[in-house]
């Protein structure tokens, strides 16, 4: 089965441009979560979408946006880069909102590297 | 805010070697997740840790949690090259969605 994947795998681009990051989830997962891994970090939450809709949204400005289309795949939006917004960003999806009593975990995709110039 | 501190940050061992990872977090969790991430790759899951006095065991790796203390530990037994790699742990401390806020990860280097 296939697994979490995101396009692209790499990006360049300059500041103040915006970008747009894909995320298809694993085959009947619900729930997408997007991160954001800087060098050397641990990842950062930014969103997480469930049934299209967004249940929750981690400390970030305002130019991050993300979306949930129907088939369950999504997009994280980042407009105004930002040298500091350079990272990895990775996917997870999991089958369900919240992980109450089955231990399931999420499931990452390999990311995206973004490098602001 | 939940904070999740891991420590030691960087740990070199000889192959053959025992030494654990330990994670502390500060706020009442239930759900605790260990992670490995090899050098550009994403994040595997290697345990997911639910209840007080939880143990799971793979290979040469155990872990277990101790939410009272909340702290959780990674044990490594007789280290092999293979098992090099950046380790997290994170814990999600919603109680609707899932969020999961990660320490600062624990880069691990197995020496021949």
């Amino acid at each position: 089965d296939a697994g979490v994947t995101q396009s692209p795998t790499h990006l360049i681009k300059t500041r103040g441009q915006h970008v747009t990051l894909r995320c298809s989830p694993i085959s009947g997962h619900k729930s997408v979560s997007w991160y954001q891994q800087v060098l050397g970090q641990g990842p950062q939450f930014i969103f997480q979408y469930y049934e299209k809709e967004e249940r929750g949204r981690g400390n970030f400005p305002d130019r991050f946006s993300a979306r949930q289309f129907p088939n369950y795949s999504s997009e994280l939006n980042v407009n105004a880069l930002l040298l500091g917004d350079s990272a990895l960003y990775l996917c997870a999806s999991s089958t369900i909102l919240r992980d109450r009593v089955g231990g399931q975990p999420q499931h990452f995709g390999d990311g995206t590297r973004l490098s602001i110039l | 805010e939940l904070k999740v501190e891991q420590n030691p940050l960087f740990l070199s061992m000889q192959e053959g070697k025992n030494y654990t990872i330990y994670c502390n977090y500060s706020t009442t969790s239930d759900r605790l997740y260990w992670y490995r991430q090899d050098p550009g790759k994403s994040l595997e899951s290697l345990f997911v840790l639910l209840s007080n006095g939880a143990v799971k065991q793979e290979g040469r790796l155990m872990a277990s949690l101790d939410t009272k203390a909340r702290l959780s530990t990674l044990h490594i037994t007789a280290a092999v090259h293979d098992l090099s790699a950046t380790y997290f742990c994170a814990v999600d401390g919603e109680t609707s969605g899932s969020r999961l806020t990660f320490g600062e990860g624990t880069q691990l280097t197995v020496n021949p």
